[in-house]
């Protein structure tokens, strides 16, 4: 089938160490999306890649990065995770920005869960 | 500001009694409401798109309705396996990419 695969789905680091979270998809889809999501709350969008533009959002702290090298993969890399960078990330991904109906619906992966010691 | 508040933010139902989750939203010119689905420690999962005001969309035991204010998702006898956090999100106007703004989410609980 095709999905939105997340690795690792737990991830444990130590305060200042960096971590790099990955997603891949089948779906070829154009865009693709990092959100984080806290206990409790909201998931928050921290940006996304239409192709190979990136867009960021403006609360986005630095320490946030991403790669995209190709469609089917995109890398999230938290460069000194702080504590209040424990949260689960969700990786998703949609077929257009600014397509039909169909392509506003996102695909969530099944998260990568960050614990910072 | 896009803007999107759910209530309540915890609902605990017996089985079979049905109830209404609200998602309450501000946005610049509603381009989709949608709602989600989402089991603790997974990712959201997809359940429905609502497009103009009077729309509604069925599946199973949801229900899910549209205002120019706010959506309801209905749940009609609800069962244990209806137990999840459901997620509200809308897509405005602004800027021509596809990201969603979430609400907080309604858990809900539904006891045998």
């Amino acid at each position: 089938d095709a999905m939105v695969i997340q690795n690792p789905r737990y991830q444990v680091t130590q305060f200042g160490k960096p971590v790099t979270l990955s997603c891949s998809q089948t779906l070829n889809h154009n865009v693709m999306y990092w959100y984080q999501q806290k206990s409790s709350q909201a998931p928050k969008l921290l940006f996304h890649y239409y192709d190979k533009d990136f867009n960021n959002e403006a609360d986005t702290p630095d320490n946030f990065q991403s790669r995209r090298p190709n469609t089917s993969f995109c890398f999230l890399d938290i460069r000194s995770p702080g504590l209040g960078d424990a949260a689960m990330y969700l990786c998703a991904t949609s077929g257009l920005a600014g397509g039909g109906s169909g392509a506003n619906v996102l695909t969530f992966g099944a998260g990568s869960r960050l614990t910072v010691l | 500001e896009d803007q999107v508040t759910q209530s309540p933010e915890a609902l605990r139902l017996q089985e079979g009694e049905s109830s209404s989750l609200n998602c309450s939203y501000t946005v610049s010119g509603l381009r989709g409401l949608f709602w989600y689905r989402q089991d603790p420690g997974k990712g959201p999962e997809f359940l429905f798109t609502l497009y103009s005001a009077g729309e509604e969309k069925e599946k199973e035991r949801l229900k899910a309705t549209l205002t120019k204010k706010e959506s309801f998702l209905h749940i009609t006898a609800p069962k244990p396996e209806d137990s999840a956090t459901y997620l509200c999100a809308v897509r405005s106007f602004s800027g021509n990419t596809g990201k969603l703004i979430f609400g907080q989410g309604t858990t809900l609980q539904v006891k045998p």
